[in-house]
């Protein structure tokens, strides 16, 4: 079947840090790939896509790139700020969306 | 343009009770998809909705019930709640035509049960 597995949380980082979080996943086919974001009280939101092997979602300094061969999507963002604090949601789309467990991040001043 | 709306926003319940969430999905969307997101896990599939059929399911038992109508809003029922249910369920919506995966996201009805 489709699944997500990403890195567990929490991490907490100072700001300017480098972010990384793993993703990798199981699927028939050619899912789409995509990371959301949770922002404390509030719903979620696409925060970057991928439809196709080699491409590379960006998006508000956050990048990810869409790797066949290992089954991965990693989030990466060079340097973090306090806002980008929220719970990231790694996700793929084959027929249905689903969903990883969820990596929290807090970004320290 | 109106996003995607739920209601209610929050709401209790006691255990063998039935409720009803109810979702109007984004302008333009045909399809609407529901899951349930514990407290501190990811948002799990129950199913999706497109032309007033069920299109998809996840693994959720029987008592999880949807239905779809005429102007692409829906419903999520939960008959003989059990204190397990308890959990946020958001109601997500996208084009089938138009499709490149995206869903679009409501706040969620955050259901208590008792």
């Amino acid at each position: 079947g489709n699944s997500v597995t990403q890195m567990e949380g929490p991490v907490t980082l100072s700001e300017e840090a480098f972010l990384t979080i793993n993703c990798t996943y199981t699927a028939t086919g050619y899912p789409s790939l995509f990371w959301y974001v949770q922002y404390p009280g509030e719903g979620l939101q696409l925060l970057l896509k991928a439809t196709k092997a080699d491409d590379k979602g960006s998006n508000k300094g956050f990048e990810a790139t869409y790797r066949k061969e290992t089954t991965s999507f990693h989030l990466e963002k060079g340097s973090v700020q306090v806002s980008d604090s929220a719970v990231y949601f790694c996700a793929l789309n084959n027929n249905d969306m689903r969903f990883g467990a969820g990596t929290r991040l807090t970004v320290k001043p | 343009d109106a996003g995607v709306t739920q209601s209610p926003t929050h709401l209790i319940k006691t255990r063998g009770q039935q409720v009803t969430l109810r979702c109007s999905p984004k302008s333009g969307h045909d399809t609407v998809s529901w899951y349930q997101q514990a407290l501190g896990q990811g948002p799990q599939f129950i199913f999706q909705y497109y032309e007033e059929e069920e299109r998809q399911r996840g693994n959720f038992p029987d008592r999880f019930s949807g239905h779809q109508f005429p102007n692409y809003s829906s419903e999520l029922n939960v008959n003989a709640l059990l204190l397990g249910d308890s959990a946020l369920y958001l109601c997500a919506s996208s084009s089938l035509a138009g499709d490149t995966g995206e869903l679009f996201f409501g706040e969620g009805s955050r259901l208590t049960v008792l």
